[in-house]
């Protein structure tokens, strides 16, 4: 099956700081990314969907200064967190849509998970 | 009302039982209905895929749709220990490539 790979798969970083969370497709090209935020033992909440070449579409309630996402080519997304603070301490995922195969599935990344000390 | 509703659990099993897992859905426009498998601390991995109403199976997996009853089912034969991990539904409608996903249900499969 399709790969999405995600990088760093964990952080910890000051108050104060930014931090970028990298999102591949590994064997194929993803015109359409998303971002999804994970707390303990909840579901996934879609952040936003990122388009290569041009702006993100943010979700309802996302600040989109706060996370900032770039899609410069057909493999990668990239998250901005920008000056996070504590209560974004949580589990981001990425996920890749493959139109290529034909069926309109998503495949997902092993996540990031962030600390804001 | 929830446009997906999952049962979150958990749901313990011995070994080898056959287990049931379902989510219903509010929308009749949804037309792909998707199972996920997440580890603890890892990313949701892909299980099935369908469209529209009926069975497809793949190894000790089966997944169910109708349509009429706005009701998906995942079915797993012989299950074993390594199955343990939250399942998690997800539809979406034609034309739009975002998901809905369901709260998911946390299974424990006892040895």
């Amino acid at each position: 099956g399709a790969v999405v790979s995600q990088h760093p798969s964990w952080v910890i970083c000051k108050s104060g700081t930014s931090v970028k969370i990298e999102c591949r497709s590994l064997d194929f090209q993803a015109t359409t990314m998303f971002w999804y935020r994970q707390f303990p033992k909840q579901s996934l909440m879609l952040m936003a969907t990122s388009n290569e070449g041009s702006k993100a579409t943010y979700e309802q309630g996302v600040e989109k200064d706060k996370f900032l996402i770039n899609h410069a080519s057909l493999t990668l997304s990239t998250l901005t967190v920008t000056s996070a603070h504590p209560e974004d301490s949580s589990f981001y995922i990425c996920s890749a849509r493959d139109q290529v195969s034909g069926e309109e599935t998503q495949y997902f990344g092993p996540g990031t998970r962030l600390l804001v000390l | 009302q929830k446009e997906v509703e999952q049962d979150p659990g958990p749901l313990s099993v011995p070994e080898g039982a056959i287990v049931s897992l379902n989510c219903t859905y509010s929308n009749s426009a949804f037309q792909y209905f998707m199972w996920y498998r997440q580890y603890s601390r890892k990313g949701p991995e892909l299980l099935m895929y369908t469209y529209s109403s009926g069975n497809k199976e793949d190894g000790r997996f089966t997944a169910q749709v109708d349509k009429s009853s706005k009701y998906i089912s995942l079915f797993i034969r012989d299950s074993q220990p390594s199955d343990s991990a939250t399942y998690l539904c997800a539809v979406n409608s034609a034309g739009t490539y975002k998901y809905i996903f369901g709260t998911g249900t946390r299974l424990k499969v006892l040895a």
